[in-house]
């Protein structure tokens, strides 16, 4: 595998339901992101981690928890959500946090509908 | 605080004619100025970048996008586009600042290319 995956791709949950969103970067960086892609918005960032120290929380409800066991591997852990939760979740990875203009490399996404 | 428009949502083109994809920001620092594509089912990848120097930057794929600091601009453009061009395209901009280089995304246009 190279660059960032994603798993799964497509995901389908009730409001009660529990589920996780994996990330996975094969590009030997440090900082590893979430964003939201919903339509017709501009794409929405969740968190960042910086070598698995979590750098950004940008005012994203509780029900979504992310956690960073190591700098190739980012988890969204999803619960209680709600119908306006459906959306593309990307995740990224770059060399370091921002810094000089870094370019940040991003996975195919979990497409996510919350019934 | 940095905010990106894209005024076209859709752009629609005949292949082989030229194409410009506008960008605006709005920003009250000095930044750095992205331009990613989306293909369908797939995450964002960077077409090219501005950092600093020559205000004209080429990309991959045949794109080129011209920084205007007066304008507060980077429109995207390409000479002749092809089918495989048909995509999203996101503009983006950071603060030049270390420790603050979040990524503003545009809400994207979607360049559809006619045969």
């Amino acid at each position: 595998e190279t660059g960032v995956t994603q798993t799964p791709r497509h995901l389908v949950m009730g409001m009660t339901n529990k589920k996780s969103l994996k990330c996975e970067q094969h590009l030997g960086h440090n900082a590893m992101y979430w964003y939201k892609q919903s339509a017709k918005k501009p794409l929405e960032l969740m968190f960042v981690y910086n070598f698995k120290e979590q750098t950004e929380n940008n005012s994203v409800p509780s029900r979504f928890s992310p956690e960073c066991p190591n700098s190739s591997h980012l988890f969204l852990h999803l619960h209680t959500l709600q119908p306006e939760d459906s959306a593309l979740y990307l995740c990224a990875s770059s060399q370091v946090r921002g810094g000089a203009g870094e370019t940040q490399y991003f996975g195919p996404g979990t497409r996510l509908l919350v019934l | 605080a940095q905010s990106v428009t894209q005024l076209d949502s859709q752009v629609p083109v005949f292949e082989e004619a030229p194409v410009e994809l506008r960008c605006n920001y709005s920003s009250s620092v000095s930044v750095y100025l992205f331009w990613y594509v989306q293909y369908p089912n797939q995450g964002l990848q960077l077409l090219l970048k501005y950092l600093s120097g020559s205000t004209l930057v080429k990309g991959i794929n045949g794109f080129e996008a011209e920084f205007n600091k007066s304008q507060t601009s980077f429109h995207l453009r390409k000479p002749s586009v092809h089918i495989s061009d048909t995509a999203e395209y996101f503009c983006a901009v950071s603060d030049t600042n270390f420790g603050n280089e979040k990524l503003t995304f545009g809400t994207g246009t979607r360049l559809t290319i006619i045969p």
